[in-house]
């Protein structure tokens, strides 16, 4: 799986919308976009994933551009508990092999 | 609740005494895996097993032994642990391999190797 590239660190206040970036400028065509987070030193959590359609569910919305070189997660009305790093990454799916880089730490404040 | 389910949650031992981490999920999901999250690292993939039976070789196995005689359980194995096995450690599943899931990952386990 290809790396993607994110900004280390964003802050958002709280109620706003959160906008997180995500490079996956090799992505090939059979790849999806994963994004996971890490509350503090949790085990990480599924936030939603995509192909190539913009998708949302009840946390987020992944907004993936035309030529699927990035993406943007986008947490609606930010609360402190999104406080967290958030991470981008690539998957075929087939054996279900994550490669989680460094991610972009979140920071919700009031 | 579903859930992936890791013990201990906290572990020191000491070089070259055999440890077992055990990795329980209840959700019949045929794909396991372990990492490893170091600082700066990221997570590192360890094992990963594609179902019962079938285990194979992440991007770090060194030092590390896995078996799956059970869907559910996912043990990870130190037969010699060192101080380079300090890390924080989690297990995960996903329903199959094949298909585009999500991935559920249990709450970690913190082992210090003195």
């Amino acid at each position: 799986d290809a790396k993607t590239t994110q900004p280390t660190s964003m802050d958002c206040a709280e109620g706003r919308a959160a906008n997180l970036p995500c490079n996956h400028s090799t992505i090939s065509g059979n790849e999806y976009v994963y994004w996971y987070r890490q509350i503090h030193s949790q085990g990480p959590q599924y936030i939603i994933h995509g192909l190539k359609n913009n998708e949302t569910n009840e946390m987020a919305s992944l907004i993936i551009t035309e030529d699927r070189k990035s993406s943007t997660l986008i947490l609606p009305h930010a609360t402190l508990r999104d406080t967290a790093v958030y991470y981008c990454i690539e998957s075929t799916g087939t054996a279900s092999k994550l490669t989680f880089g460094t991610g972009t730490r979140l920071q919700v404040t009031l | 609740e579903a859930q992936v389910t890791q013990n201990p949650r906290y572990l020191i031992t000491v070089t070259g005494k055999k440890l077992t981490v055990t990795c329980s999920q209840n959700m019949n999901h045929e794909y396991m895996s372990w990492y490893r999250q170091d600082p700066g690292l990221g997570l590192r993939q360890i094992y990963y097993s594609m179902n019962v039976e079938v285990t194979d070789k992440g991007d770090v196995p060194e030092g590390y032994k896995v078996s799956r005689k059970e869907k559910r359980n996912f043990p990870l194995i130190l037969e010699s642990p060192s101080p380079n096995q300090t890390s924080l450690y989690f297990c995960a599943s996903s329903l199959k391999a094949t298909m585009n899931t999500e991935a559920f990952f249990g709450q970690g386990t913190r082992l210090t190797v003195v």
